[in-house]
């Protein structure tokens, strides 16, 4: 099975920085790498499809990056309503695992 | 608009089988580019991929489970359903119907339902 190491494991921002998230698989998986945010107590919500991607309707503030197994989610100028959990997930091979999560917490 | 909604009972005793529906809205089971599946989440084991589905039934499953879990689609009433047998504690979990999208070799889902918790108990 393919793992995903996500780090780190939560992060205190204050409104307006930069924050920096990553996602290391176990093997390569190309560009097979989505990220989704999970708000308490609602379902994940897909932000970028194939490592870079933005999905319809998410703002340009996310943004997503690739190198060889190491993936980045960027959000530039991180808003209060940022404040959520993050997820990595792999598409390249069944089954289809996720990162334990990014719990974001707005200053 | 596409609008997964999951249903069954939330309560389920250990050895039993969990059943739960997915009704699809706003598209059509077996006209849309997607395939369907189950997705669970619990405290213990994070966000876990169970199985997928395409309209025509073919169905593929996470190897943990792959002896205790049935995913079938019923195309005349555009829903999907999940059966998991046998059930434990650990499989006490909030269970989310998903669709899968398939664009340029990537796999991912773009639409979930709102998420049904199950709990396993006497």
């Amino acid at each position: 099975d393919i793992q995903l190491t996500q780090s780190p494991s939560s992060l205190s921002p204050s409104i307006g920085d930069r924050v920096t998230i990553t996602c290391r698989a176990s093997q390569y998986i190309s560009n097979r790498l989505n990220w989704y945010q999970q708000r308490m107590g609602k379902a994940p919500k897909l932000l970028i499809y194939g490592a870079t991607s933005l999905q319809s309707g998410v703002s340009p503030r996310f943004s997503g990056s690739a190198s060889g197994t190491e993936f980045t989610l960027t959000i530039n100028g991180v808003q209060s309503e940022d404040s959520a959990t993050y997820f990595c997930q792999q598409g390249e091979d069944p089954p289809y695992n996720f990162g334990l999560g990014t719990n974001l917490d707005i200053k | 608009h596409l609008q997964l909604r999951e249903s069954g009972p939330r309560l389920v005793k250990p050895s039993e089988t969990l059943s739960l529906t997915c009704d699809v809205s706003g598209g059509s089971i077996h006209r849309s580019p997607y395939h369907w599946g189950w997705i669970r989440q619990s405290p213990g084991a994070g966000l876990q991929w169970i199985g997928s589905i395409f309209y025509d039934g073919g169905a593929y499953y996470n190897p943990s489970l792959a002896s205790r879990a049935a995913i079938s689609v019923d195309t005349s009433k555009n829903q999907f359903s999940l059966d998991l047998t046998s059930v434990t504690a650990p499989d006490t979990a909030v269970y989310y119907c998903v669709t899968w999208m398939t664009q340029s070799f990537v796999l991912y889902s773009d639409h979930w339902g709102q998420g049904v918790p199950v709990t396993v108990s006497s």
